[in-house]
């Protein structure tokens, strides 16, 4: 079945950039998306990207598609305190497949 | 307007007990699911519906149904609580068949934290 992948931590210095991988192996979700939950709470939508794009950037956000190795970035500038919760990759329409979500942490 | 409202927010349950989670949106959303989510394994899909009286299992469906008597209300009943349901629940919505960039986003509730004993 379809699967998605990411790596379970990632720790950065306030000030530097972040970039959270996932890998997907479902290659006809029109759709990927990027959601954070910060402790104690539900997810909120961060971000998405169509499947036909390659690139989308939206403030300190940058998402980079590589639709041939199946492979979805985010990357977050400028990385601040508030920035630290769980990143889930994720894709479909109104079910959803969801990564493992990767926990980032920002050292002061 | 509320959003997806989850109740209860903790629960401890003895093992073999049951027990409803309840989830109710204001948004008149066709779209509903619940989603449990554990340590390392993100969220898993437990039950869908895409409108009042349609329901359907998702990924980790056993021990747990559904059913979707309203648009607004998509509860999810624990039949007999074993450990393993030891888990963080989400329910989400969001209108069917519509592009996020158009307003479909998915919307989360703020989660069940459920133990089992």
């Amino acid at each position: 079945g379809e699967d998605v992948e990411q790596s379970l931590f990632l720790s950065v210095r306030e000030g530097d950039s972040s970039v959270i991988n996932c890998t997907y192996t479902d290659s006809s979700s029109t759709y990927l998306y990027w959601y954070k939950q910060e402790p104690g709470a539900g997810l909120q939508l961060l971000t998405y990207i169509f499947s036909n794009m390659d690139m989308k950037q939206d403030q300190r956000l940058t998402v980079l598609l590589n639709k041939k190795d199946k492979h979805l970035s985010l990357r977050i500038a400028d990385t601040q305190t508030g920035d630290s919760a769980i990143y889930f990759c994720a894709q479909g329409t109104y079910k959803y497949i969801f990564g493992t979500g990767t926990r980032l942490k920002v050292l002061a | 307007n509320a959003g997806v409202t989850q109740t209860p927010k903790f629960q401890v349950l003895k093992t073999g007990q049951s027990m409803t989670l309840q989830c109710a949106q204001d948004m008149n959303h066709e779209y509903m699911s619940w989603y449990r989510q554990d340590p390392g394994m993100g969220l898993r899909l437990i039950h869908y519906s895409v409108g009042a009286g349609i329901t359907d299992q998702g990924e980790v469906p056993n021990g747990y149904n559904v059913s979707r008597s309203t648009t607004e209300d998509f509860p999810l009943r624990l039949l007999s609580a074993a450990p393993s349901q030891t888990s963080v629940y989400f329910c989400a919505s969001s209108y069917g068949g519509v592009p996020i960039h158009l307003g479909g986003e998915a919307f989360f509730g703020q989660g069940t934290r459920l133990t089992v004993v």
